[in-house]
């Protein structure tokens, strides 16, 4: 059974940092891509980073481009999003999902978010 | 490449069809991803490459359309149908992008 567990979200200041996590189980953590999508509060869905499976390359919208780091430890399974100079826009729930290819797709699991609230 | 999604809010009887759209700015053949979304909860994938249901989906729900134009329907409304969908394009490369959603309700 695939299961995504998330970590790390806080209430953090402008300005800060945060690292999320995503424990990964159930499939073969390498041979799919890994991505984050976020939801800010009452709003859809926005889509923030990918890891590719294959190539190790990674894609962020332009909202978090310079910003936001993702990465992935392969021997614990875990995927990784370095948040900073976080802004009051990247409050939001911060979904980790399995991507249903190799390559950076569809998304068919998703864990059950971890909420980052950026306020003063 | 954006995606617009209509209506914003539909409002159909439990056991009707419901028909919702899904607009892509440019052509991106059939990478397109539908989810499902309920109070409280993470979405669910329903159908990737525009027509292809995902595992344990039921048959009430399909998908249709290439190109730019996107449809999914749900025949048969049952009471746990009634949530906010979500379209996503994935074609060639990111960025990718979601609609903005449309909330289904019961009439």
């Amino acid at each position: 059974e695939v299961q995504l567990v998330e970590s790390g979200g806080d209430l953090i200041q402008p300005g800060g940092s945060l690292r999320l996590s995503c424990a990964a189980s159930g499939f073969t953590f390498t041979d799919y891509a890994m991505s984050w999508v976020r939801q800010a509060p009452g709003k859809g869905l926005e889509w923030v980073s990918s890891f590719s499976g294959s190539s190790d390359t990674t894609y962020y919208s332009d909202s978090v481009k310079g910003r936001f780091i993702i990465s992935r430890d392969s021997s614990k399974n875990t995927l990784f999003l370095q948040m900073n100079s976080l802004r009051a826009e990247d409050t939001a729930i911060y979904y980790c999902a399995k991507d249903q290819f190799l390559f950076p797709a569809n998304f068919d699991f998703w864990g059950r978010g971890t909420l980052v609230i950026v306020s003063s | 490449i954006g995606v617009t999604q209509s209506p914003v809010t539909l409002s159909v009887s439990p056991g009707e069809t419901a028909t919702l759209s899904c607009r892509a700015s440019q052509g991106v053949a059939s990478n397109i991803a539908w989810y499902q979304q309920k109070p409280g909860q993470a979405p669910s994938l329903l159908i990737f490459g525009a027509s292809d249901r995902a595992t344990g989906v039921p048959a009430r729900f399909s998908g249709s359309g290439y190109g730019t134009e996107f449809t999914l329907t749900i025949s048969s409304l049952q009471s746990e149908d009634f949530a906010v969908y979500y379209c996503q394009h994935y074609h060639y490369r990111p960025p990718y992008s979601f609609g903005q959603g449309t909330k289904l309700e019961v009439k």
